[in-house]
């Protein structure tokens, strides 16, 4: 079945450093692929979402490009805020369409 | 600004007794998801409804989980008996299924089994 694998954290950067975070995919057919963030003691909350290849979503200054020859949607934002300090899941449709499947997550941690 | 709402935020109980987990999904949609979070096992997929019906509770122990959606405005997840091991922050999630499957969580329920 789809398999999602993101980096294992934390990441820990300075303000206005440049972010990656990776993330590859296994899967059947043509799922759809997400990132979302969880701020501390809040829900997940999406951050941005592709449902094709070469698309590229992006929100709030991070951008990720669906790749399907590198089976990749790599996260990237240009300058980090402190703000940005959060738990950044990527996901992608299970084979059925029906779900989400969620990688472990990779904490990010921003200091001034 | 519509939301996913849940209920209660916190909740702390004693092993034995029955836990009930409340959600409200966003108004006109129709699928529904349940999950739990904590530090060990990371973020695991419960059960989840489409148009009220259970598509798949494969990932909850069905010995002592219990999970349905009495109406389109409510789903309720239920422990009975709750155990230490239950302890976590359970999470619902909803979305509009086949048309995008996007997932709008709530904020949680954090529950503590003594």
């Amino acid at each position: 079945g789809n398999s999602v694998t993101q980096m294992e954290g934390p990441v820990t950067l300075s303000e206005e450093a440049f972010l990656t975070i990776n993330c590859t995919y296994t899967a059947t057919g043509y799922p759809s692929l997400f990132w979302y963030v969880q701020y501390p003691g809040e829900g997940l909350q999406l951050l941005l979402k592709a449902t094709k290849a070469d698309d590229k979503g992006s929100n709030k200054g991070f951008e990720a490009t669906y790749r399907k020859e590198t089976t990749s949607f790599h996260l990237e934002k240009g300058s980090v805020q402190v703000s940005d300090s959060a738990v950044y899941f990527c996901a992608l449709t299970n084979q059925a369409g029906t779900a989400l499947i969620f990688g472990k997550g990779t904490t990010l941690s921003v200091s001034s | 600004d519509a939301r996913v709402t849940q209920t209660p935020r916190d909740k702390v109980t004693e092993m034995g007794q029955e836990v009930t987990m409340r959600c409200q999904p966003i108004l006109g949609h129709n699928t529904v998801f349940w999950y739990r979070q904590t530090m060990m096992q990371g973020l695991e997929l419960l059960a989840y409804f489409r148009n009220r019906a259970p598509l798949d509770d494969s990932g909850m122990p069905k010995d002592r989980f219990s999970a349905e959606m009495p109406d389109a405005t409510l789903a309720t997840l239920k422990i009975q008996p709750s155990e230490p091991r239950d302890s976590a922050v359970y999470f619902c999630a909803s979305g509009m299924g086949d048309r995008d499957e996007t997932q709008y969580f709530g904020p949680g329920t954090r529950l503590l089994v003594l």
